[in-house]
């Protein structure tokens, strides 16, 4: 079975700062997805950025980017010239690459972040 | 708008009581994912339907029931209710054509808040 780990139950900062939240996981597999979803008070899960773990680059979105190290099994979200639209719950999560059968994902217990005016 | 609708959007209702939560996934996706979100934690997976069938489940109590019918929307019943199934439950909805097109993204709806008192 997987695991998500995250760390930082709560983070907080400047706006236009830059702040990084991690992530651990835990598989057996070598091919699967990891993603950043954020969870804003309205509640929405909004898809934040995605990973392949074949992909050796770096997935960016924008003002978002991951640190993807694979051998250590961490996922860490950065965000950069953070706005207070960024005040959200980040929650880190899993999926086994395409497994037909089992395509659901893992959840980290999030991290809730404030951007602070 | 991720295209995902659920009804109702909030739902109170009192312990032994049984209610139904439905799900629509956007249009031409076939599978169907529960999540439960209970008060400032994770999401946990409870089961998940592809073109009608169960394809797997997780941490889905005996009191609870899911089924997706043949328009492909889908219910998810929860009975005997207790006070700890309050929650945030969210459906999501994801494309599978073929293995080489999956994505692996699940697009959410904006949850069913269930207050038991």
């Amino acid at each position: 079975a997987q695991t998500v780990t995250q760390s930082q139950p709560e983070m907080s900062v400047q706006e236009a700062e830059t702040v990084t939240l991690s992530c651990t996981y835990d598989t057996s597999e070598n091919n699967y997805y990891l993603f950043w979803y954020k969870q804003p008070p309205s509640r929405q899960m909004i898809l934040v950025i995605r990973q392949e773990a074949y992909k050796q680059q770096n997935a960016t979105e924008n003002r978002f980017s991951v640190n993807f190290q694979k051998a250590a099994k961490s996922f860490s979200l950065k965000i950069s010239d953070s706005q207070l639209g960024d005040t959200a719950m980040y929650f880190c999560a899993f999926m086994k690459f395409y497994d037909f059968g089992n395509e659901k994902l893992t959840f980290g217990t999030g991290t809730r972040l404030t951007i602070i005016p | 708008d991720s295209g995902v609708t659920q009804t109702p959007k909030h739902l109170i209702t009192a312990t032994g009581q049984r209610v139904t939560l439905r799900c629509s996934p956007r249009s031409g996706d076939l599978s169907v994912y529960w999540y439960q979100q209970s008060l400032d934690q994770g999401l946990q997976f409870l089961i998940q339907y592809y073109n009608g069938e169960e394809r797997a489940k997780g941490n889905i109590l005996e009191r609870f029931s899911a089924q997706q019918f043949p328009d492909l929307h889908s219910e998810l019943n929860l009975s005997s209710l207790e006070l700890g199934d309050s929650a945030l439950y969210f459906c999501a909805s994801s494309v599978e054509l073929l293995r080489s097109l999956s994505t692996g993204e699940l697009f959410f709806g904006e949850g069913s808040r269930l207050t038991v008192l």
